[in-house]
């Protein structure tokens, strides 16, 4: 079954802190895609990064870093030098082809609260 | 370029009632895809549509349906509205339907 799970409901560092938000997933699919997205308060969901289930290399973008490891389904984001914009709810997402649709399942969430 | 547009904001309906929601993608972009997030958790998906076409339906009651027009637009209706209902529903719009979705600012509704 797909399945995503972000065991960290809220998260408070002080401005400047490196914070990693962890991302767990279930998949029955080879091919999957793995999503993270913010929710600010304004309520729009902001896509952050993507990656293939067939590409595990890690990247850094800017502050944003991600890990991804299938052998543990997990994928983690990492944002450094944390800044109080980065306040936010932060959603991970899987998306895998079934029945001819891509549709996302997302995590609870992980509220970030970055404090000055 | 503009993004993912929808309207209304904000709503406020009472038990029974009908809704309609609509959404427009960002251009060149093809599939919608409208999910539900009650407060305090993540995004349901709802329905997927692509080419005019219902391409996936998430585990909603009879009472959701939708629609996509021939300029991709798309509209999400809710008949005989239950309290449950309420939420902030979020349209999300992709090249295709496996590309990355963009999503809008949502319609918060809220049922009375």
């Amino acid at each position: 079954a797909q399945k995503v799970t972000q065991a960290q409901t809220e998260i408070s560092v002080v401005e400047k802190e490196d914070v990693t938000l962890d991302c767990v997933y279930e998949t029955r699919d080879t091919t999957y895609y793995l999503f993270w997205y913010k929710q600010p308060p304004s309520g729009e969901l902001v896509f952050l990064i993507r990656r293939n289930s067939f590409d595990e290399q890690n990247e850094i973008s800017g502050r944003y870093s991600w890990n991804f490891q299938k052998s543990t389904s997990s994928f983690n984001f990492t944002i450094t030098a944390s800044q109080v914009v980065d306040s936010a709810v932060y959603f991970c997402a899987l998306s895998e082809p079934y029945s001819g649709t891509y549709k996302y399942i997302f995590g609870t969430g992980t509220r970030l609260k970055v404090l000055a | 370029d503009a993004g993912v547009t929808q309207s209304p904001t904000h709503l406020i309906k009472t038990r029974g009632q009908h809704v309609t929601l609509r959404c427009s993608p960002i251009s060149g972009h093809k599939s919608v895809s409208w999910y539900q997030q009650v407060l305090g958790q993540g995004p349901q998906f709802i329905f997927q549509y692509y080419e005019k076409e219902e391409r996936g339906r998430g585990n909603f009651p009879d009472r959701f349906s939708a629609r996509q027009f021939p300029n991709y637009s798309s509209e999400l209706n809710v008949n005989a509205l239950l309290l449950g209902d309420s939420a902030l529903y979020l349209c999300a719009s992709s090249r295709s339907i496996q590309e990355t979705q963009y999503f809008g600012p949502g319609t918060r509704l809220l049922v009375l």
